[in-house]
């Protein structure tokens, strides 16, 4: 059974504050690996498609590496702010093509 | 273009009863996916297809449940009879590529009481 972990569950951060989340996927098999935003009652968004060992993507505040040797992937949001809260997923693509998502992590950003 | 739409956006039937979801995905879109979020946890994994035929359904729960893709179009899952415990959000998402980013509908809340 595939298992994509992500940590911390939640957290809660002031505005202004740096923070990062860590996803854990299995190290073998790797074809790529997903980070998407989900903000309350919208659907999921793409953030980043990340496929190579070393890679690093960025977009705005918000930046990604990856591990692929060691089965993890940073997300790194940089001085926080309230619209950044919102759930956090990242997914592991495997040799099946199937998507597999983690539990998430919830943000919440106070002003 | 187009983003991934879903119909109903809502919907509340009886335990015993029969419910179709449809979903069409962005034009062009081979990869389909059938999503499951219950009771606001992870989103579940149902079930994959690449055009017409069904890549993974390694997800779907049980023989309750049964998805569709005609022609490599629009899919439909469908639930008969629907249990209590198949309440939740069910999400389609779409891409063009194997390896490529998902566009996600808004999902059908369906609630079975």
């Amino acid at each position: 059974i595939l298992n994509v972990e992500q940590s911390p569950q939640s957290l809660h951060v002031q505005e202004g504050d740096s923070t990062n989340f860590t996803c854990s996927f299995p190290s073998s098999n790797f074809y790529a690996l997903h980070w998407y935003r989900w903000e309350t009652a919208k659907s999921p968004e793409a953030l980043f498609v990340m496929t190579l060992n070393g890679d690093e993507k960025k977009k705005g505040r918000i930046s990604a590496t990856l591990n692929t040797k060691e089965g993890y992937s940073y997300l790194y949001i940089k001085g926080s702010q309230p619209e950044d809260s919102a759930t956090y997923l990242c997914a592991f693509l495997w040799g099946n093509w199937a998507l597999i998502f983690g539990k998430g992590t919830t943000l919440s950003v106070s002003s | 273009e187009a983003g991934v739409t879903q119909f109903p956006s809502h919907s509340v039937i009886e335990k015993g009863q029969t419910v179709t979801l449809r979903c069409d995905p962005i034009s062009g879109h081979d990869n389909l996916y059938w999503y499951r979020r219950v009771m606001g946890k992870e989103i579940k994994f149902l079930l994959h297809f690449v055009k017409e035929s069904k890549q993974d359904e390694s997800g779907m729960p049980n023989n309750r449940f049964l998805a569709e893709r005609t022609g490599g179009t629009y899919s439909t899952l469908k639930v008969q009879p629907a249990e209590l415990e198949d309440s939740g959000v069910y999400f389609c998402a779409s891409s063009r590529q194997g390896d490529s980013p998902l566009h996600f509908g808004n999902g059908t809340r369906l609630t079975v009481t």
